[in-house]
């Protein structure tokens, strides 16, 4: 298993287009979760899934953001119409359900920049 | 709701100096602790883990004990290197929140030769 891959790992784009990242978690965790990071703060809740499932959105996830999971597998976070606040680094991170106790394994991230 | 705090950086030692990354945290339940590390350009990677209270994770050199009567989880090394160079991070996950993390700010470390 080569861990939780994301995809692109950078992307530029103009205010205003829309723009979306791939995560591809361990095969054998069910869990998958997204978080934003800015510069010098740490990973901030934005939306996780089970199998499948997106069970919990977070208040930061605007309307223009959207998260999908199909079969469970990868999952894709789409950001429409980008402003220049959507600036931020979006990590992955799958588990299994004892992810509570054993910690999650994050992805190398996907950088965007919107100009 | 869940919060943690963790010591301000940036943080700059000797090598082989002592390391010790304050945190402290809230919390409604009893959750269980962690420390991330980031490696510049790279994503979050588990270092150590405990628990319970009184339990100690440890990895690489890295120890920290889960105080439950202080609500604190501190990160100390005996002797830094260079390599240890990173962003730490303090965190905490709740069963009862579907394992969601809260995590702090983040701490810079710079071990200079």
């Amino acid at each position: 298993d080569t861990g939780v891959s994301q995809d692109p790992r950078h992307k530029i784009t103009k205010r205003g287009q829309n723009v979306t990242f791939r995560c591809d978690p361990i095969s054998e965790h069910n869990r998958l979760y997204w978080y934003r990071q800015t510069l010098g703060q740490g990973p901030e809740f934005l939306t996780y899934f089970q199998n499948e499932a997106q069970l919990e959105k977070s208040r930061l996830l605007s309307d223009r953001f959207s998260a999908e999971r199909p079969k469970g597998s990868f999952s894709t976070l789409e950001i429409q119409r980008t402003e220049q606040g959507d600036s931020a680094m979006y990590l992955c991170a799958s588990s299994t359900e004892q992810g509570a106790d054993y910690g999650y394994t994050f992805g190398s991230g996907t950088r965007l920049t919107v100009v | 709701g869940d919060s943690v705090t963790q010591m301000e950086g940036p943080v700059t030692l000797s090598e082989e100096a002592f390391l010790t990354i304050n945190c402290t945290y809230t919390a409604t339940g009893y959750p269980s602790l962690f420390w991330y590390v980031q490696y510049p350009g790279e994503g979050l990677q588990l270092l150590l883990k405990a628990t319970k209270a009184d339990d100690k994770g440890s990895n690489k050199g890295f120890e920290a004990t889960y105080r439950k009567e202080t609500t604190s989880f501190h990160l100390e090394k005996g002797s830094v290197q260079v390599s240890d160079s990173a962003v730490y991070f303090c965190a905490l996950s709740e069963r009862a929140n579907a394992g969601k993390s809260t995590f702090g700010d983040g701490t810079t470390l710079t071990v200079k030769p």
